[in-house]
């Protein structure tokens, strides 16, 4: 079974910075099966990128990703107060046959 | 406006059942695989099932399989989790959500509220 560690577990920014957050895999992971979430508390999670770095409709592109193999990587260019939550990466693997997400990067302001 | 609405979620004893639904509109239902995805109190989400657009393949976590069944309606754009012997560690919020594709392979992109589960005695 593939795990997905995220690091780190929480990233305490300021408005206007540069966040970075890793996701990496215990074993090799498609890149079109490698997805981002963000989760606003409260709120349910909000698809932000597809297939490792195809931003879904309506994300800024303040956001971006990108990786292969074991590693993948979230960047928000410039951290806006509404960015400040939650993000989960996903991947899916064929052996055994599932979904699986990370333990997530809690993004909080400083 | 793509929508999910889930239903069906309360508080039970441990060892029994309740079924969950969602209701889908706002777009084709046929066209998409869907999921369901929990998430306990504080924690994490996960995974628990996903079913293709015409139920010809299903997954389910670990942690479910042979618990909880996964079935949709077309006729209805409605998708079901059907859960027995459910346990304490079930609790959670569980999310209706809507594939990217056909397969459940897929992520998720659209996402419902949620409906909460409470097992205990």
């Amino acid at each position: 079974e593939i795990v997905l560690t995220q690091s780190p577990a929480t990233l305490s920014l300021s408005p206007g910075e540069r966040a970075t957050l890793s996701c990496r895999a215990s074993q090799s992971v498609s890149s079109y099966f490698l997805d981002w979430y963000q989760q606003k508390h409260g709120q349910a999670p909000r698809l932000l990128i597809y297939d490792a770095s195809n931003r879904a409709t309506g994300i800024p592109a303040r956001f971006s990703a990108s990786g292969s193999g074991t590693d993948f990587t979230l960047t928000i260019s410039s951290l806006e107060p509404d960015d400040f939550a939650v993000y989960y990466c996903q991947q899916r693997s064929d052996s055994p046959p599932g979904l699986t997400f990370g333990g997530g990067t809690k993004v909080e302001i400083k | 406006e793509m929508q999910l609405v889930e239903s069906g979620g309360g508080l039970v004893q441990p060892g029994r059942s309740l079924r969950l639904s969602c209701a889908a509109s706002g777009f084709t239902f046929d066209d998409h695989a869907m999921h369901w995805v929990r998430q306990a109190p504080g924690k994490g989400l996960e995974w628990v099932s996903g079913i293709n657009w015409n139920s010809g393949s299903i997954g389910y976590a670990d942690s479910v399989k042979g618990r909880f069944t996964i079935s949709r309606d077309t006729a209805k754009s409605s998708l079901y989790l059907q859960m027995t012997n459910l346990r304490p560690e079930d609790t959670a919020l569980y999310y209706c959500a809507k594939a990217r594709g056909v397969d459940w392979n897929y992520g998720m992109d659209v996402w419902g509220r949620g409906t909460v589960v409470s097992v205990s005695s």
